[in-house]
């Protein structure tokens, strides 16, 4: 089956380490994006890459950092310079370049929490 | 700026009641609209999308959204609620922006079904 698979579902990480988080589509799409979720906040971008090799900040991607090699993954690092990385980090996927019509694909999410 | 408003953050209903879900949206040209539904601790799920033509548009789960230009909404609703249907619901919006096309999500509405 076709889709998005985010691990680890839970990750702790003590503070002043950095630690990635992986994101991998067997879907052929060639746009993935990276969010953050906040209770009350919604669905915030860190980082977006449209094609390989390339990638976008987005509105909050201070102390992330991503890598596009291959086309189906797209791993998120959280580095020691976010100071509040506790959250739920999405991934997610959409064919073409992204076009504005097409519907993006979610992975389950991983929750990373500070300790 | 592009922008997406849910103004209830927390919606409760008894279930078999009827549903509607406010969604605002700031957006210059014709907008490319989505309503995703979020199981606690997983992904979305697509709803139901308009992009263009008729304005009242059916999704999964019997759930339906009317686009009113002349409101800049794009209400989701359903004629009887389902005890399954408890969730978090997200409006979002296809911007492009510097030649990178991206979702702008609201911050989400909490529906919380009594028996």
């Amino acid at each position: 089956d076709g889709g998005i698979t985010q691990s680890p579902k839970y990750l702790f990480r003590k503070e002043g380490q950095n630690v990635t988080l992986s994101c991998e589509q067997n879907l052929n799409h060639d746009a993935m994006y990276w969010y953050r979720q906040d209770p009350g906040q919604g669905l915030r971008l860190i980082y977006y890459s449209q094609i390989v090799n390339d990638f976008q900040k987005g509105d909050i991607a201070e102390g992330y950092s991503v890598s596009r090699e291959k086309k189906e993954s797209f791993p998120l690092t959280v580095t020691s310079a976010q100071k509040n990385p506790t959250a739920f980090y999405l991934c997610a996927s959409r064919s073409g370049t992204g076009g504005l019509n097409t519907e993006a694909f979610f992975g389950q999410g991983t929750r990373l929490t500070v300790v | 700026a592009q922008s997406v408003t849910q103004p209830d953050i927390h919606i409760t209903v008894s279930e078999g009641a009827s549903l509607e879900l406010r969604c605002n949206y700031s957006y210059g040209a014709t907008p490319y609209l989505f309503w995703y539904v979020q199981s606690p601790g997983q992904g979305l799920q697509l709803l139901l999308k308009y992009f263009s033509g008729d304005t009242l548009v059916q999704g999964i789960k019997g759930f339906e959204a009317e686009f009113k230009r002349s409101q800049s909404s794009f209400n989701l609703r359903k004629p009887s609620v389902h005890w399954s249907d408890a969730a978090e619901y997200f409006c979002a919006v296809g911007a492009s922006s510097y030649n990178t096309d991206k979702l702008i999500f609201g911050t989400g509405t909490r529906l919380q079904v009594f028996p």
